[in-house]
């Protein structure tokens, strides 16, 4: 059974101090990686897709990392707007079209 | 560019009454589409995907059914809602079954 275990479940930073959210996953073979950001009361938001161990992916202040049993999302000199919550998502090559999704990362950033 | 429209946005139901959420996605066509379930502070569970009209599978027993009437339609209903179906529903589509989701606003249900 596909898992995907994210730490830690909540983090506050204040504005500039950057950090890492981790996503941890056991998968048979794994087809993709997705980030998600989440605001209260909303749909998620795509962030990123990560394939295979070693690729990275940027945009703004996140830059996601992937290795074979874990992916980081570095934030670098976070805003307050940055504040969501952030959903890590994989599908094995055995599961077409099923993600499993973890129970995500809550980030407040404080001014 | 691509929509997707997911109503109603809030809803209180009677247990034991029927139920019935919509899903159109517009700007492209035959997308995969998927209904989730989040329960506060979870992560989200896949209940329903479709790769294409009439095409349905069902990832968890329950007492709610998809259908997929039209091409770019997705629709989640129930004959007699439960308590333990209160949560936040998203539909989601996308390209191909292995390319990243996007989501609807998201229908927060309530059973009362």
């Amino acid at each position: 059974e596909d898992q995907v275990t994210q730490s830690p479940e909540a983090l506050r930073l204040q504005e500039g101090e950057s950090s890492s959210l981790n996503c941890s996953y056991t998968v048979s073979g794994l087809r993709g990686l997705f980030w998600y950001r989440q605001d209260p009361g909303k749909g998620p938001e795509f962030l990123f897709t990560l394939y295979s161990a070693g690729e990275e992916k940027e945009k703004e202040r996140l830059k996601a990392t992937l290795t074979k049993k874990e992916s980081f999302l570095h934030i670098t000199a976070p805003k307050p707007e940055d504040s969501a919550t952030y959903l890590c998502a994989v599908q094995a090559n055995t599961n077409a079209g099923k993600s499993t999704f973890g129970d995500g990362t809550t980030l407040t950033v404080k001014p | 560019s691509q929509t997707i429209h997911q109503w109603p946005a809030t809803l209180v139901q009677p247990v034991g009454s029927p139920l019935s959420l919509e899903c159109t996605v517009e700007g492209t066509s035959n997308p995969n589409l998927y209904w989730y379930r989040q329960a506060a502070g979870r992560g989200l569970q896949l209940l329903f995907y479709s790769v294409g009209i009439g095409q349905i599978s069902s990832e968890v027993p329950q007492n709610l059914s998809a259908s997929r009437p039209q091409d770019r339609q997705f629709i989640l209903s129930s004959k007699k809602l439960l308590l333990s179906d209160s949560g936040f529903y998203l539909c989601a589509w996308s390209v191909t079954e292995n390319t990243e989701a996007f989501f609807g606003q998201g229908t927060r249900l309530t059973v009362v």
